[in-house]
């Protein structure tokens, strides 16, 4: 069975901070997506990354896909207010079924 | 923009009520899920579709059923609901194949 394991799991930070959420696993994905939740919503996607190696930005958040695409790491850069809410990875294995692998979730509040 | 549209935000139910949560998306996805969402849990998948009247288990099936007689439209029965079926519920949809997954913005339901 593939796991995602994600820490941590809880994250209490002053806002202009930095951050770093940490998706591990011992089996490899054929992709790894994040996922935002704010409270009472749905998550949101916020990234998608496919090549070991691979680094992506938004804004902030800096993606990065282990090299053996079996982590990934998301990196928030002078966290704001806004940035709080449920961080989720999530792993496509490469039988390519179209189902996820999600970790636990990292909560992330950021004070003003 | 993918929207996902779930029929209820808030729902309340007593114990041994037949439930029924629907969920529709707009943008042509093969691929359904009806997910829940605990604390401390995670997201565990309780069923999938890839197509129009098909459908596969996910995780915690027991205790639920599904129906896809459209493409858009993805239901989630409570046969017979129990409290611990009191959760977030969430459907998301996707193309097949592809890991991408757009989410609903959930229900949730109390079994009282």
């Amino acid at each position: 069975t593939q796991l995602l394991e994600q820490s941590p799991q809880f994250l209490s930070i002053q806002e202009g901070e930095n951050l770093t959420v940490y998706c591990n696993s011992s089996s490899v994905f054929s992709s790894l997506q994040w996922y935002r939740q704010e409270p009472g919503e749905g998550p949101v996607l916020l990234v998608t990354v496919v090549t070991g190696g691979e680094v992506k930005k938004l804004k902030r958040l800096t993606f990065q896909f282990g090299d053996a695409r079996k982590d990934s790491s998301l990196h928030i850069t002078a966290a704001q207010p806004g940035d709080t809410g449920l961080y989720l990875c999530a792993g496509g294995p490469p039988s390519n079924t179209g189902k996820l692998i999600f970790g636990q979730g990292t909560t992330l509040q950021v004070k003003p | 923009d993918v929207k996902v549209t779930q029929s209820s935000r808030y729902l309340v139910k007593r114990t041994g009520e037949k439930v029924f949560l629907e969920c529709v998306q707009d943008m042509d996805h093969e691929n359904m899920f009806w997910y829940r969402q605990d604390p401390g849990l995670g997201l565990r998948l309780i069923y999938f579709s890839y197509d129009v009247k098909m459908k596969e288990k996910g995780d915690i099936p027991e205790g639920y059923s599904v129906s896809r007689e459209k493409k858009e439209r993805f239901s989630l029965i409570l046969e017979s609901a129990s409290t611990n079926q009191t959760s977030m519920y969430l459907c998301a949809s996707s193309l097949y194949r592809v890991y991408e997954q757009y989410f609903g913005p959930g229900t949730r339901l109390t079994v009282t």
